[in-house]
């Protein structure tokens, strides 16, 4: 099983600033099957990213994705105010996928 | 357009068995390629990995659920059942299902998911 590390757990930040999320796996993942969720409140999951860097369909460019191997990095630019949420990261790499424990991005 | 919806108890008891089902729409689980997962949450936690099926009828399982996970599918009706059995108070969570293309276990549509309870 491919463990996934998020850091940090909490976020406090201001709209308008940059929030910067960290995902490690525990060990590399092929062709970075690496993507992304975000969660609200009573709401399902979101895909966001995948393949790393690649935006799923209607996702603002203000939401980016970088890394490979085991490092991964969800950067949010100019944070909404709807963007305050919990964000996953999950690896697809093979079986069982796998998901961090997420980073809450809250309201400073 | 995609949608998924989760139905089926919201209660169960101690050492029974939860059927849940994913009525889809927007696909075709005969289509190659094509797959629906089910996923789980408990209150609070984070995301876990329950089970996987395919538009060719292969299927995946946790290894972490002691083989109580069955997934079928009913093409005809646009439909998967997720049965998991002898149920714990820890199995109390949020159940999704989900849609995959091409790559089983990445996940770009999910359904609002269901909250199931186990209780006595």
């Amino acid at each position: 099983e491919i463990v996934l590390t998020q850091s940090p757990g909490t976020l406090s930040l201001s709209p308008g600033e940059r929030a910067t999320l960290s995902c490690r796996a525990s060990q590399s993942l092929r062709n970075s099957y690496l993507a992304w969720y975000q969660q609200k409140p009573g709401q399902a999951p979101r895909l966001l990213i995948y393949g790393a860097s690649n935006r799923a369909t209607d996702i603002p460019d203000r939401f980016s994705g970088s890394g490979s191997g085991t490092d991964f990095t969800l950067t949010i630019n100019r944070l909404e105010p709807e963007d305050f949420a919990v964000y996953y990261c999950q690896q697809y790499n093979g079986s069982p996928p796998t998901f961090g424990l997420g980073t809450k991005v809250d309201i400073k | 357009q995609i949608t998924l919806k989760e139905s089926g108890p919201t209660l169960v008891k101690p050492t029974q068995t939860l059927t849940l089902t994913c009525t889809f729409s927007g696909f075709s689980l005969s289509r190659s390629g094509e797959g629906v997962g089910w996923i789980r949450q408990a209150p609070g936690k984070a995301l876990e990995w329950l089970a996987l099926i395919y538009w060719d009828d292969d299927k995946r399982y946790s290894p972490f659920l002691n083989n109580r996970l069955t997934v079928t599918k009913d093409t005809s009706k646009n439909q998967v059942v997720l049965t998991l059995t002898n149920m714990e108070p820890v199995d109390t969570a949020t159940y999704y299902c989900a849609h995959s293309y091409r790559s089983g276990y990445l996940y770009d549509y999910w359904g609002q998911g269901t909250l199931v309870t186990v209780s006595s």
